[in-house]
């Protein structure tokens, strides 16, 4: 198993340019979930997926959208990209969540963007 | 909505000595988990507690449920350079709410 996969590694963006950024888990995860991370802020939830289909929104949620059409991928789009938006992404997949049961989160290795 | 807050935010030991980082929670948990992110790495699951007043070892850390379920710890005892890293708790619902981290440095 690959687990968790997330491309590309390093971005840089102009502002107001738009991009994806990739992730998919190969582990036939039901939750799915994107963060970003900031010096002294942890991380934050962007969105989230609870199955293909079904997405929520998490925490910080202005300036990003995301769909989950299959099981596997979870990919976040940023809009129109602001210096605001540097920091670096991690897409993570669970088996399940919700109130009864909760599994680890597998977490992909991070996208490092950059805004200019 | 829910928050969860760790502390210290960072914190300097000399190798072999203890380390704590406490996490709390504005509402009730249903469970808890804790992880860890090694420099330039990404985050790892470390353990998942679920029960009131749970106790749990590895090795050299100790994680511990509080009775409420509003709040957790993580021991590490005599640490070693290898403890170096972020530890980040996360309550467990229909998301994780994720803490906001507690930096460990370990002086050698």
């Amino acid at each position: 198993n690959a687990g968790v996969t997330q491309t590309p590694k390093f971005q840089v963006l102009k502002t107001g340019q738009s991009m994806t950024l990739q992730c998919a888990q190969d582990m036939n995860h039901e939750y799915m979930s994107w963060y970003r991370q900031d010096p002294g802020m942890g991380l934050r939830l962007i969105h989230y997926s609870v199955g293909a289909g079904i997405t929520d929104q998490g925490e910080v949620p202005n300036g990003y959208n995301v769909s989950r059409s299959t099981t596997e991928d979870f990919p976040l789009r940023l809009l129109s990209a602001a210096p605001s938006q540097t920091s670096v992404y991690f897409c993570a997949s669970s088996y399940r969540t919700g109130q009864g049961a909760t599994y680890e989160q597998y977490f992909g290795p991070g996208t490092r963007l950059t805004v200019t | 909505g829910q928050q969860v807050m760790q502390i210290p935010q960072y914190q300097h030991v000399q190798e072999g000595e203890d380390f704590t980082t406490y996490c709390n929670s504005s509402t009730t948990l249903s469970n808890i988990q804790w992880y860890k992110q090694r420099p330039g790495g990404h985050p790892v699951f470390l353990i998942q507690l679920v029960k009131s007043g749970e106790v749990k070892k590895q090795k050299r850390l100790t994680f511990q449920f509080g009775e409420a379920k509003k709040n957790s710890s993580l021991h590490i005892t005599a640490t070693q350079t290898t403890d170096v890293g972020t530890y980040f708790c996360a309550g467990t619902g229909n998301q994780f709410y994720f803490g906001t981290g507690t930096s460990l440095t370990v002086i050698p």
